[in-house]
C-alpha cells in the first residue's frame, strides 16, 4: 500500500521556539494533504487542508500565523508550529490521498508527539 | 455537511470472541466512502476496511467485515475471533466522493479492550 512518512515522531522543544514537522508521500503524488491534531483519548481534529502550490485552507479556530503550512511539491507538506507554548503540546498527524486513486482511503503518517516545555 | 457518530466510547470483549463496533453517519452526498481505522497506543493510524456507498456487497478483509446498512445509514465494524493485539482505538470515517472536497470526517472513536 501507499506510504506516508512523517518526521519527527517525537520532539521536545522549549517554549518560544518553532518546530517543523514534515509529511512525505513516498510512492504517490498527493495534491492534497491534511493536518490533524489529536488530544489524548479524543478524535482527530482537522486543522487544515494543504494544497500543492497554493495556500492552505484552515479550519475555523485554527491560527494561520501559529500553524504555518507549506505544500511546496506533490510529495511534501510541512507544518511549522511557531513560537510554541505548552498548550501546543499534542499529537499531530498528517494524511494524504492518492491523486490518481480518488476513491481510496487516506494514508496516514506515523504522527508527531510534540511536547513544549 | 457530514457527520459520523460512534456511540460506544469503550468496549470489552473476550479473546477469540466476535465484537461489533457501531458507526452511524449522515451525509447529503450521493456518493461516499466509509472507512475504519485502528489506532494502537503508538499513535499510528492503520487502515482496516473500506465500503463504497454503491458497493452491493459488504466489505470484508480477513477478520474484519463491515455491516453496511445504507437505509439505516450505519456501517458497523465486525471483528471476528478477537486477539489481544486488537486492543486499540477504532475510528470510523466518512469521505464524500462527489462535489470535489474529498475531506474525510472522523467519529469520536471507540476504545476496544480484549481480555485474555
Amino acid at each position: 500500500g501507499a506510504v506516508v512518512s512523517q518526521h519527527p515522531s517525537r520532539v521536545i522543544c522549549k517554549s518560544g521556539t518553532s518546530v517543523k514537522i514534515e509529511c512525505r508521500s513516498l510512492d504517490f503524488q498527493a495534491t492534497t494533504m491534511f493536518w490533524y491534531r489529536q488530544f489524548p483519548k479524543q478524535s482527530l481534529m482537522l486543522m487544515a487542508t494543504s494544497n500543492e502550490g497554493s495556500k492552505a485552507t484552515y479550519e475555523q479556530g485554527v491560527e494561520k500565523d501559529k500553524f504555518l503550512i507549506n505544500h511546496a511539491s506533490l510529495t511534501l507538506s510541512t507544518l511549522t508550529v511557531t513560537s510554541a507554548h505548552p498548550e501546543d503540546s499534542s499529537f499531530y498527524i498528517c494524511s494524504a490521498r492518492d491523486h490518481g486513486r480518488p476513491n481510496t482511503e487516506a494514508f496516514f503518517g506515523q504522527g508527531t508527539r510534540l511536547t513544549v516545555v | 455537511a457530514q457527520k459520523i457518530t460512534q456511540t460506544q466510547p469503550g468496549m470489552f470483549v473476550q479473546e477469540k470472541e466476535a465484537v461489533t463496533l457501531d458507526c452511524t453517519y449522515d451525509t447529503s452526498d450521493p456518493s461516499y466512502g466509509l472507512f475504519w481505522y485502528k489506532q494502537p497506543s503508538s499513535g499510528e493510524m492503520i487502515f482496516l476496511i473500506y465500503q463504497g456507498s454503491y458497493d452491493q456487497q459488504n466489505a470484508t478483509e480477513g477478520r474484519y467485515s463491515l455491516n453496511f446498512q445504507k437505509a439505516r445509514k450505519s456501517a458497523n465494524l465486525v471483528i471476528s475471533a478477537s486477539q489481544l493485539g486488537d486492543s486499540a482505538m477504532y475510528f470510523c470515517a466518512l469521505l464524500p466522493l462527489s462535489g470535489g472536497s474529498y475531506i474525510p470526517t472522523f467519529g469520536r472513536g471507540t476504545s476496544l479492550i480484549v481480555h485474555p
